[in-house]
This record gives C-alpha cells, structure tokens and sequence, in this order.
C-alpha cells in the first residue's frame, strides 16, 4: 500500500486564499518531498523536509513535520490561478525510492 | 544544468503490440533512475527503478520490462501491450536515494 496519503483528496478557493494540504504516513521517515504536477506534466520538486526539522518555508510555500503523528502539511499562501495543479508528498527511508501520495488537486479561482 | 528527456510524448497502439519508451538524462553521471505510471486522475505508481548500468529493480510485476543499457539511458518495453497499460509515464531521475527527484515531460500511452 502506498507510504502517504493526501487530504483533502481535492480543494477549492479563491484567489487569494490560503490553501492547506495535509500527508500522512505509517512508517519511519528520513524526509518527506513535497511535489507539484500541472495537468498533463511532469511533476516539480517544491521542498524537502528532513526528520529532524519541523518547519520550512520557500517563498509563498510552509511546510511542517509531525514524525510523532506521522504527518505533514503544506500550506500555499495567497493563493494564485497558477497554484492550480495537483500536489503530492513523497518520503525516503534508507530505499533508493520514494513513495508517493496520491495527490491533492487543487483549483485555485480567479 | 540536468535535463531530462522522454520520447514520444504520446502514442496510440493496438492491442498486442510492442512499446518502447526511452528516457535520457544529460549533465549527470550515474544518477537512479525510475519509471512510474499514473493513471487518469490518480497517485505514481513506481514500476521499475536503477540504481546503476544493467541494474534493475521491479517494483510491480506486470507486462512491461525495464533495462539500462547505458548511464544515463533508460528504457522502458512491452513485447504485447494491454489495455490495461495505458496511461501516464513518467521517468524520474535523482543524485541519491531519497533525495529529490526530477522528472520528465511524461509519455501518453493509448492502447486501443
């Protein structure tokens, strides 16, 4: 079965608004990758946080990391048209794979 | 800077014929190398991953095979196509284990 699971399964706001997406996991983690897909693309690395680091930012973008609760989240501020797209998390533990999510879509009205 | 490339970027087959799918990496060297399908709408699925030349790893045993004939080279194959093996491909590559992963513009695969 598949390492993480995203929530809500899909999100709808407006422009402007923040967006928050949330991951869960069942086992140990050395990282946990946060990724954005455009339909119909490849996906895009946004930010990787490690087990021992709760909090991150990159931009409009903030990420935590609860390891006791085996959980993530991901938070876009003020929210853009072009935030619109599919986002998954995907975590590492001492495999040469990730295991990926299955996606949160998010649409993001103008 | 690394580049990833994937060709063709869509393709239409019958039922019963042969699939290759090729992904390239430039300005790395011996990076891992994965192989994923995504369904219409849904999560990656990994399918097979290389940590080196000749070295392959099967996450879902199916119809499709896997090889690495040169560092940066990895292709993906099919002797007959199903129904059932059509969707998104996708080819990723990354420096480490569970380090960051890049991926490329993807293959649409039809099978009819």
């Amino acid at each position: 079965s598949q390492q993480g699971e995203e929530d809500p399964q899909a999100l709808s706001i407006q422009e402007g608004e923040n967006a928050t997406m949330n991951c869960s996991y069942k086992t140990s983690i050395n990282n946990l990758q946060w990724y954005r897909q455009n339909s119909g693309r490849g996906l895009v690395h946004l930010i990787l946080i490690r087990s021992n680091e709760r909090e991150k930012h990159s931009g409009r973008l903030r990420v935590t990391l609860d390891t006791s609760k085996k959980s993530s989240s991901l938070l876009i501020t003020a929210s853009r048209a072009a935030d619109t797209a599919s986002y998954f998390c995907a975590t590492g533990f001492n495999t040469d794979k990730l295991i990926f999510g299955t996606g949160t879509r998010l649409q993001v009205f103008p | 800077s690394q580049t990833i490339h994937q060709w063709p970027a869509t393709l239409v087959q019958p039922v019963g014929s042969p699939l290759s799918l090729e992904c390239t990496v430039e300005g790395t060297s011996n990076p891992n190398l994965y192989w994923y399908r995504q369904a219409a709408g849904r999560g990656l699925q990994l399918l097979f991953y290389s940590v080196g030349i000749g070295q392959i790893s099967s996450e879902v045993p199916q119809n499709l095979s896997a090889s690495r004939p040169q560092d940066r080279q990895f292709i993906l194959s099919s002797k007959k196509l199903l129904l059932s093996d059509s969707g998104f491909y996708l080819c990723a590559w990354s420096r480490d284990r569970e380090d960051t992963q890049y991926f490329g513009p993807g293959t649409r695969l039809t099978v009819l």
